[in-house]
């Protein structure tokens, strides 16, 4: 059972431009919202993180928008640079469980200079 | 502050062999997740080890074991190795079970 559905599972988007991945989950337990980064070769890194008791949460040229009711949440990136080209993993985790993170597919961003 | 180390980096091995992999967490941290990362796929929960226990288990078969030890290092045996366990063996870490978890930068297995 996929908890947690990501898309698009790719995108290409211009230097400059903005790049919005959306990510859907079905358990409403789950109360710890993260996004991270994978170049290749590497491991994920944390990005960005958001309860579901904030809508919007913004650092630097990254935005999680939250929506509790619809249960979906988004990563925009603004500004989009070549060096932002890495896949995206959305994840979720839920602290009564042990905060295991249950993940998305990833989407894989293409910022073309 | 030394991040999270994995060794080793690449592994070959035959279907039917055992494999053993190594994760140093981050200082502090007392808590590491296992994660299975298939090609072009997100990371999957094997399981969670905290101050030496064994604290969750994902959809994953006994074939997969671990240990964690004093140091709060771990590692992660495979045996009976199958074709489909090629994949990104990732390890997390964290303070007490904490959500935020830094990974570390993995070991790529190759089962022929």
């Amino acid at each position: 059972q996929q908890q947690v559905k990501q898309s698009p599972q790719s995108l290409i988007v211009q230097k400059g431009g903005i790049s919005i991945i959306n990510c859907a989950y079905e358990n409403t337990a789950f109360d710890y919202f993260p996004w991270y980064q994978q170049f290749p070769g590497k491991g994920p890194a944390l990005l960005i993180a958001i309860r579901p008791d904030v809508s919007e949460k913004k650092e630097g040229r990254f935005t999680i928008s939250f929506n509790k009711s619809a249960k979906q949440f988004s990563l925009h990136i603004m500004d989009s640079q070549p060096g932002d080209s890495a896949t995206y993993f959305c994840a979720a985790s839920d602290e009564a469980a042990g905060n295991k993170l249950t993940f998305g597919g990833g989407t894989r961003v293409l910022v073309k200079p | 502050e030394t991040g999270v180390t994995q060794s080793p980096t690449h592994l070959i091995k035959t279907r039917g062999q055992q494999v053993t992999l190594r994760c140093s967490s981050q200082s502090g941290h007392n808590t590491v997740s296992w994660y299975q990362q298939a090609l072009g796929q997100g990371p999957q929960f094997i399981f969670q080890y905290y101050r030496e226990e064994e604290n969750g288990r994902g959809n994953f078969p006994p074939r997969f074991s671990g240990l964690q030890f004093p140091n709060y290092s771990s590692e992660l045996n495979v045996n009976a190795l199958e074709l489909d366990d090629s994949a990104l063996y990732l390890c997390a870490s964290s303070i007490d079970r904490a959500e935020t978890q830094y990974f570390g930068p993995g070991t790529r297995l190759l089962v022929l």
